[in-house]
């Protein structure tokens, strides 16, 4: 099973501020996934990219998110200017196939 | 539209079964079954293809049935690492696509 990794694994950050989260895939695989879990509820899907370039997003995705892959080995989830209910655990997921790898998350917390 | 998973929570003593269900009123063509523990990311357990075997490994299976659009996780002689909560997934047929995630079951398992 793939191992991903992600950084850093908790970010406290002010309303209005911008964080960047941070995944490195460790496999071959080309696509990637980004989630979000706010606590104690279901996980949701944000974002899917492939070949650098977004292949699909939830209408969570607003004008806010944006996704890179800067160096072709990390993969970037940028919050521009954070809300409150953006508190979340934020999961990176990688796939070959059908398979679904998750990374161990970063829990965002926004006060 | 997510798919909704029964039961919400169930608690069984260590050597107990558990059948969880996963039902969609969108036609299924993959579902993926995950294990999340408290504070940790889901884990991958096994997925099921339309047209595909039931699948399993050790004491947990699952079975798909594509004209209920349901699936069921079955755990068999529960033990202690297997309490947290399960997740269903729904695919599309192409893969490599969003999973939208049921709002999970809480599987306690105590001594």
């Amino acid at each position: 099973e793939p191992e991903v990794t992600q950084t850093p694994s908790h970010q406290v950050t002010q309303m209005g501020q911008e964080v960047i989260l941070r995944c490195v895939p460790i496999s071959n695989h080309l696509y990637f996934y980004w989630y979000r879990q706010i606590l104690g509820q279901k996980v949701e899907f944000l974002v899917s990219f492939y070949n650098n370039e977004i292949s699909e997003k939830s209408e969570i995705f607003d004008d806010q998110f944006s996704v890179e892959r800067p160096d072709g080995s990390n993969f970037t989830l940028k919050i521009r200017s954070t809300k409150l209910e953006d508190s979340a655990m934020y999961f990176c997921a990688e796939g070959g196939g059908y398979e679904q790898y998750f990374g161990p998350g970063t829990r965002l917390t926004v006060t | 539209q997510q798919p909704v998973q029964s039961p919400q929570a169930v608690i069984l003593r260590e050597g107990e079964d558990a059948v969880i269900n996963c039902s969609s009123s969108k036609a299924l063509y993959s579902v993926h079954w995950y294990r999340q523990k408290h504070g940790e990311a889901p884990v991958f357990l096994m997925i099921l293809l339309k047209g595909g075997e039931q699948k399993g490994h050790e004491k947990i299976s699952a079975s798909f049935n594509e004209k209920k659009q349901q699936s069921s996780l079955y755990l068999t002689a529960s033990q202690l690492s297997y309490s947290g909560t399960y997740f269903c997934g729904t695919g599309s047929n192409f893969g490599n696509e969003k999973l939208t995630f049921g709002t999970g079951t809480r599987l306690t398992i105590i001594p």
